[in-house]
């Protein structure tokens, strides 16, 4: 069966520096793998995804992840953090390998990430 | 577009009584989904429809019912609510839906406590 692990709670960031929100998942076949952001009293945000191709997938907001098989993860990334990128991150994997009409993603626990001024 | 809305954004209910919690989507996407979001949990899918007229469980479907008469439409029917579906309520919608890899549209949430 499909599973989505994000293995920190709480990731704090000063302001400027780089960050890492890490992913990691568990899929019989191919991943489609996603993330998204949720603000305060807000819903789920799309900000990427990997379906294939390029292993570094960029997206919403300076946003970029990259796939790697061998370690399967799916990490997302920031070059330099801004204090508005405070909010709840969530990955999500779909394994396409399934032969039914069982059509549906896992989601993470979700990571909440901390920028300091 | 107004994407997915849902109604309604906050409610109290007693234990046993009952409601529906409502979402539409005007995208014209074939695939919707209603989650739940307890804290630290993540979300976990209570229902999905692939299209009008069809529905299935997700992982937590115990104490729901869904229906899906129109594209558009996608209501959550609580029968008798209990302490334990005091939530957060996500409804969501695709085109291709997640075997296309097609990302989802959330709704804002509707907040429902039980007491």
């Amino acid at each position: 069966a499909q599973s989505v692990a994000q293995p920190e709670d709480q990731v704090n960031v000063a302001e400027g520096n780089p960050l890492t929100v890490k992913c990691t998942y568990s899929v019989s076949g191919n991943p489609y793998l996603f993330w998204y952001v949720q603000y305060p009293n807000r819903g789920l945000q799309f900000l990427l995804k990997y379906i294939t191709g390029d292993n570094l997938v960029k997206g919403s907001y300076g946003f970029e992840a990259e796939f790697n098989k061998s370690q399967t993860s799916f990490h997302l990334k920031k070059p330099s953090a801004l204090v508005s990128d405070s909010a709840l991150y969530f990955c999500a994997v779909r394994d396409p390998g399934g032969m039914n009409r069982d059509d549906k993603i896992i989601f993470g626990k979700g990571t909440r990430l901390h920028i300091l001024p | 577009n107004a994407g997915v809305t849902q109604t309604p954004k906050f409610r109290i209910l007693k234990i046993g009584q009952s409601m529906t919690l409502q979402c539409t989507q005007d995208m014209n996407h074939n695939y919707m989904y209603w989650y739940r979001q307890d804290p630290g949990m993540g979300l976990k899918l209570i229902y999905y429809s692939v299209g009008a007229g069809i529905t299935d469980k997700g992982e937590v479907p115990n104490g729901y019912n869904v229906s899906r008469s129109t594209t558009e439409d996608f209501p959550l029917r609580l029968e008798l609510a209990a302490p334990s579906q005091t939530s957060v309520y996500f409804c969501a919608s695709s085109f291709l839906g997640a075997s296309g890899g097609d990302e989802q549209f959330f709704g804002p949430g509707t907040r429902l406590t039980v007491l």
